[in-house]
């Protein structure tokens, strides 16, 4: 079946840190793939997506890359900042486009 | 500022009331959904709907109901909840179902609490 799998957090980093949120899916066919952030007391954004392999969705300085051959999405930042802090989750859209698969989030705290 | 509006922010409601959710989208997207959200974890889908008519109920219990009376709304009836019903409840809207190429965009949500 389909599935995503997020690494575990929480996460703190100091601003200006590098940022990495590993995650893994397992999908039959060509799933599109996703990154929503959801802060405080808010709904769920979308944060980045990408529709085929190889496709680097990219938004407000955080860029993730579909990666077929080992099956991840990895999220990313140069340098987090305060206001970055908030739970991030991992999605896909299976091939039929009819079901939406989150993972569990990762939940970030950037201190100043 | 989110797109789709949901009200209310926060409702608080004992197990023998009757109340109802409601949300709004003026994108001209023509699927809604119902998620719902416990403290720590991702949305749960409950209910899907494409074109006004209901395409996915995801064994819901009764005592929740939808109802989508046009395209730009979408409304959860709730009666006789539980307390463990309490949760974040997320209204959705995509321009079509297929979710491959049409991005779900959520509202803020509506903090019930149920005592």
């Amino acid at each position: 079946g389909n599935s995503v799998t997020q690494m575990e957090g929480p996460v703190t980093l100091s601003e200006e840190a590098f940022l990495t949120i590993n995650c893994t899916y397992t999908a039959t066919g060509y799933p599109s793939l996703f990154w929503y952030v959801q802060y405080p007391g808010e709904g769920l954004q979308l944060l980045l997506k990408a529709t085929k392999a190889d496709d680097k969705g990219s938004n407000k300085g955080f860029e993730a890359t579909y990666r077929k051959e080992t099956t991840s999405f990895h999220l990313e930042k140069g340098s987090v900042q305060v206001s970055d802090s908030a739970v991030y989750f991992c999605a896909l859209s299976d091939d039929a486009g009819n079901q939406f698969y989150f993972g569990t989030g990762t939940s970030l705290t950037v201190i100043p | 500022d989110t797109e789709v509006t949901q009200t209310p922010k926060h409702l608080v409601m004992g197990m023998t009331n009757k109340k109802s959710l409601k949300c709004e989208q003026h994108m001209g997207h023509r699927a809604m959904y119902w998620y719902k959200q416990k403290a720590k974890k991702p949305p749960e889908l409950m209910f899907v709907y494409s074109y006004e008519k209901l395409s996915i109920n995801e064994s819901v219990p009764s005592r929740f109901s939808p109802e989508c009376p046009n395209s730009s709304l979408l409304n959860l009836h709730l009666h006789a909840l539980q307390p463990e019903d309490s949760a974040l409840y997320l209204c959705a809207s995509s321009r079509e179902e297929d979710s491959r190429n049409s991005p779900l965009h959520f509202g803020n949500g509506t903090r019930l609490t149920v005592t």
